[in-house]
């Protein structure tokens, strides 16, 4: 049984371009959600997708924005990258009933 | 809000120590509580989970009781081994606004030595 999954596992950019990260959910889960963890503290949530529209969104600005596919991957899109926003990006998987959430590996992002 | 408060670390035991971790919340509903766990350079595990007031998760010797009254989730182990060495997150989840998004706290590091 396939966890959840994320790809790339690193990514350097430079501020001001563009970068796409990819999750794929656990199996038999619909609900995807997306975490953004700077070094040392604990992860922020960003936005929850299910049936392919965003339910739940934190605090983050509109440059983060996302999709989810009708298979329930996920994509998390940042424009305009800034230095803050270097961080350990992690996707997690639920059921729609269910509370707990699994996390994929997460995707290092890094913006020099 | 909801949030979520842990003891700072790091925490250093020897192995076969008494393991506390301390964390507390705030919530406007009747959240479901959790503790993950992150070893070095991966993501979150589940570790154990709570769903209602007095309830009891339990993982690998982990151990944490929903107290409703102290709105409390303190993280217990009886006996610490150098592979439990990581950083522990409490977080809490509830229904309000149309999903189930998860609150973390800052995380509490724990150092095992042998």
């Amino acid at each position: 049984d396939a966890g959840v999954t994320q790809s790339p596992t690193h990514l350097i950019k430079t501020r001001g371009q563009q970068v796409t990260l990819r999750c794929s959910p656990k199996s038999g889960h619909d609900t995807v959600s997306w975490y953004q963890q700077a070094l040392g503290q604990g992860p922020q949530f960003i936005f929850q997708y299910y049936e392919e529209e965003e339910r739940q969104r934190g605090n983050f600005p509109d440059r983060f924005s996302g999709h989810q596919f009708p298979n329930y991957s996920s994509e998390l899109n940042v424009n305009a990258l800034l230095l803050g926003d270097s961080a350990l990006y992690l996707c997690a998987s639920s059921s729609r009933q269910g509370a707990e959430q699994y996390f994929g590996p997460g995707t290092r992002l890094t913006v020099t | 809000g909801d949030s979520v408060t842990q003891m700072e670390g790091p925490v250093t035991l020897s192995e076969e120590a008494f393991l506390t971790i301390n964390c507390t919340y705030t919530a406007t509903g009747y959240p479901s509580l959790f503790w993950y766990v992150q070893y070095p350079g991966e993501g979150l595990q589940l570790l154990l989970k709570a769903t209602k007031a007095d309830d009891k998760g339990s993982n690998k010797g982990f151990e944490a009781t929903y107290r409703k009254e102290t709105t409390s989730f303190h993280l217990e182990k009886g006996s610490v081994q150098v592979s439990d060495s990581a950083v522990y997150f409490c977080a809490l989840s509830d229904f309000t606004g149309g999903g189930n998004k998860l609150t973390f706290g800052t995380g509490t590091q724990l150092k095992v030595e042998l």
